[in-house]
């Protein structure tokens, strides 16, 4: 079955530190990827998706992740993080169906920057 | 454009009480889906609808049911809420058409059962 994990559930970076986020699939095609972001009491945000093509995407607010099909992962990365990054952050695998789409979610790394 | 919405954002229920979740979209999307977080779980399926007219179960469809209204609208169902439901649910819709998978969601509604 299709699935998703993130091995950290907590990390604390400090402030201007670099910040690398895990997540692995399992997933017996070409995967579709997604790394969402959540802050407090809000809904999730696109921070970037993987189709195809490039394994090194860009996405919002300086983020980026890298595709490797060899590891099966798909991390995400910040080169400087800002206080205001602090925030769970969702590994997702896009799972086709004839039916429809859907997402399996990664149980989610809580990510705590300190001053 | 106010993409998802969802009503209410906060509700209280006792046990054995219903109350329906509503969503709606304004981005012309095919699919509605509606999810339930629960700490240390993620985000796991409950129903979707692929299309206006269809619904199926997801990964955590017992307890629920839904309704796909129009092509806007995709309400959730508690039929006799228990204190498992105690949850956020989240709406999300997506369109399948332009086959970029991405899904937008809504703020959320969290759901106490007492």
């Amino acid at each position: 079955a299709q699935s998703v994990t993130q091995p950290d559930i907590h990390i604390t970076v400090s402030e201007g530190a670099s910040l690398e986020l895990r997540c692995n699939y399992s997933y017996g095609a070409t995967p579709y990827l997604f790394w969402y972001v959540q802050s407090p009491g809000q809904g999730l945000q696109l921070l970037l998706k993987y189709f195809s093509g490039d394994t090194l995407v860009q996405g919002i607010k300086g983020f980026e992740a890298e595709f490797k099909r060899s590891q099966s992962s798909f991390n995400l990365r910040k080169p400087s993080v800002h206080w205001s990054d602090a925030a769970e952050y969702f590994c997702a695998v896009v799972i086709l169906t004839g039916g429809g789409n859907k997402l399996t979610f990664g149980t989610g790394t809580q990510l705590k920057v300190e001053l | 454009n106010a993409g998802v919405t969802q009503t209410p954002k906060f509700q209280v229920l006792k046990t054995g009480q219903s109350m329906t979740l509503q969503c709606a979209q304004d981005m012309n999307h095919n699919s509605m889906y509606w999810y339930r977080q629960d700490p240390g779980m993620g985000l796991r399926l409950i129903y979707y609808s692929a299309s206006e007219g269809t619904t199926d179960k997801g990964e955590v469809p017992n307890g629920y049911n839904v309704s796909r209204l129009n092509k806007r609208e995709f309400s959730l169902r508690l039929e006799s809420a228990a204190p498992s439901q105690t949850s956020v649910y989240f709406c999300a819709s997506s369109d399948m058409g332009t086959a970029t998978y991405e899904q937008y969601f809504g703020p959320g509604t969290r759901l106490t059962v007492t």
